[in-house]
């Protein structure tokens, strides 16, 4: 089955620094990968998700970037926030009978003022 | 608020007991998940269903069992708990049967505690 394995497990930035939280998955079938930001206590939701026939996509100070190829995926967050502050999951599925979202650990992501 | 409704919302109970959550799907969802987070974990996928039938089935426990009923609600039991059960159930739905064919909205969880 799919494997997604996601770096750095913690980060800390300070506020207006950039963020890079970088996942490769193991599965070349997958076609689709959505980021997901769960606050303390909260339910996940999502806040970008990115499909195979796309290199990129970006709203607003949130991008992510997909290659193929060697089987990776970055979330990029521009002028972090106090707010950013959160754990940030990665996640690939493929299309198919029985295809599954699989996550990624996590990151926990620390913006300092 | 996603549109999706867990309950309990917390439930304490004992080693060996049985415990029931569940869950409402979004407006015209027809496709619920079952994840569990333990403490600084991430998601692990229990089962989907779709419209009343089982379509995936990840790392579920044989203790636990799940059941999508008629009116779309979910109910995920767990049975003989342990305290390595003591976790966060999240529940989860979208429209589509694929998860990659949409977005999939989580519930608040179920905070489940095992003494």
């Amino acid at each position: 089955g799919e494997n997604v394995e996601q770096h750095p497990s913690t980060l800390s930035v300070q506020e207006g620094d950039s963020a890079v939280i970088k996942c490769t998955y193991s599965d070349s079938a997958s076609n689709y990968f959505p980021w997901y930001k769960q606050e303390l206590g909260k339910r996940p939701q999502l806040i970008i998700d990115i499909r195979s026939n796309v290199g990129e996509k970006k709203d607003q100070r949130i991008a992510v970037t997909l290659n193929k190829t060697a089987k990776h995926f970055s979330l990029h967050i521009t002028e972090t926030q106090p707010e950013d502050s959160a754990v940030y999951f990665c996640a690939a599925s493929r299309t198919g009978t029985a295809s599954k979202l699989t996550f990624g650990t996590g990151t926990r992501l620390q913006v300092t003022l | 608020d996603s549109g999706v409704t867990q309950t309990p919302k917390h439930l304490i109970t004992a080693t060996g007991q049985r415990v029931t959550l569940r869950c409402s799907p979004r407006s015209g969802d027809l496709s619920v998940y079952w994840y569990q987070q333990s403490l600084d974990q991430g998601l692990q996928f229990l089962i989907q269903y779709y419209n009343g039938e089982e379509r995936a089935k990840g790392n579920i426990l044989e203790r636990f069992s799940a059941q999508q009923f008629p009116d779309l609600h979910s109910e995920l039991n767990l049975s003989s708990l342990e305290l390595g059960d003591s976790a966060l159930y999240f529940c989860a739905s979208s429209v589509s049967p694929e998860p990659s064919g949409n977005t999939i909205y989580f519930g608040e969880g179920s905070w489940l505690t095992v003494v």
